[in-house]
This record gives C-alpha cells, sequence and structure tokens, in this order.
C-alpha cells in the first residue's frame, strides 16, 4: 500500500461526454502527477503540479486539465472523450527529485 | 526526444532462474532512473538510481546503472512464480515528470 488512493476504480463514458477523476496523495507529498497508460504501453506523463500550480505537461491536449487542492489531492478532468481516451489513469505523488509512489489507477472505457 | 527502451520486451522462464532485464535511455539532463514492477495496476517502487556503478540490492532483486553507456539492468534471482509482472524503467530528467520504456513482460512458470 502507497498511501495513494484514486476513485472511481472502474468508468464507463459515452464519446464526447466529460469525466473527473480523483486522487488523494500520499500523506506530505506536495506533488502530483497523473499518467495514461494505454494497453501493452509505458505510462505516459499528463501533468505534474507542485502546490497547487501545474508545474510541466506531456504532450496532450487541452482538453486534459487538472487542479491540485490546498490538501494537495487532486483532480484530472477530460472532456470530450474520444474513444482513444480509453486507458488506465495513473496518480503518482511524491516530493520533487525523489521516487514516486502510485496509486491503484482509474480504468477508463470509452464507448 | 527523450526515450527509453526496455528488452527483452517479453520472457518466460521456470522457477528458480536467473534473470536480467535491461534498459537503455537518451535523456537531456538526466538525473535518475527508477525501476517499477507492475503487476495488475499500480506501479510498486523497487529502486532509484542515480550514480553509476553503485549496485542497489533488495532481497533477490538488484539494479545497477551505467551512465556513460546510458543502461541500467535489472538482475532477480532465484526467480518466483510472483516475480511474475511487468517491469517498467523510467528516467527522471528535469520538471519531475518520469518517462517509462513499454516494460519487460516476465512470467514465471512453476
Amino acid at each position: 500500500e502507497t498511501g495513494v488512493t484514486q476513485s472511481p476504480t472502474h468508468l464507463i463514458k459515452t464519446r464526447g461526454q466529460q469525466v473527473t477523476l480523483r486522487c488523494s496523495s500520499q500523506s506530505g507529498h506536495n506533488t502530483v502527477s497523473w499518467y495514461q497508460q494505454a494497453l501493452g504501453q509505458g505510462p505516459q506523463f499528463i501533468f505534474q503540479y507542485y502546490r497547487e500550480e501545474e508545474n510541466g505537461r506531456g504532450n496532450f491536449p487541452p482538453r486534459f486539465s487538472g487542479l491540485q487542492f490546498p490538501n494537495y489531492s487532486s483532480e484530472l478532468n477530460v472532456n470530450a472523450l474520444e474513444l482513444d481516451d480509453s486507458a488506465l489513469y495513473l496518480c503518482a505523488s511524491g516530493h520533487p527529485g525523489a521516487e514516486a509512489f502510485f496509486g491503484q489507477g482509474t480504468r477508463l472505457t470509452v464507448v | 526526444e527523450d526515450k527509453v527502451v526496455q528488452s527483452p520486451l517479453s520472457l518466460v522462464v521456470h522457477e528458480g532462474d536467473t534473470v536480467t532485464l535491461n534498459c537503455s535511455y537518451e535523456v537531456t539532463n538526466f538525473r535518475s532512473l527508477l525501476w517499477y514492477k507492475q503487476e495488475k495496476k499500480a506501479p510498486t517502487f523497487l529502486f532509484m538510481l542515480t550514480s553509476s556503478g553503485i549496485e542497489k540490492k533488495s532481497g533477490r532483486l538488484s539494479s545497477i546503472l551505467d551512465k556513460k553507456e546510458l543502461f541500467s539492468i535489472l538482475n532477480i534471482t532465484a526467480t518466483q512464480t510472483g516475480d511474475s509482472a511487468v517491469y517498467l524503467c523510467a528516467v527522471n530528467p528535469p520538471l519531475n515528470k518520469l518517462i517509462f520504456g513499454t516494460g519487460t513482460l516476465l512470467a514465471v512458470q512453476p
């Protein structure tokens, strides 16, 4: 157990809808990152938040957005869902420069 | 463009065998290399390597980094069925984002 919790664990959405995924960081961690993992691939970096500010973004379109709250929990929002957005979404928390600890992930299926 | 390449893509061994997993990388401003084990969903942290030539060890697992040749290996001795998983290698350039390889799928047969 890493202390990083994500909700929901599974989700099915229709193309064009919007979705919000949630992550509760491990206690004391001020950095949270989100990753998308397609089947058979390694996780791809979406973005990172540090003390409520976006601190780096991967090659994802603006319809992927996020928030970090004062308690360091975080949300990932995806608008206008596409079929290719179907993936495992992983949240990781840690301190800058140190190892990241991952949650169990949210399996999103877009139909 | 930063990239991480892992080999082999998949591997089948028998219990008791020793395996070596490979990870090569190209990244600007390298800071560290990390190994994770992914069984079902959450990747679990194994090692973080920052210095060349210093072996990190945890039980039957060990890893070493070569910053000159830009690669790392993960060794697992006396494999057990519980070692079956995807092993992910990632590098950590500035901005703290992790760049992952595709992973090596290890299957340990009884």
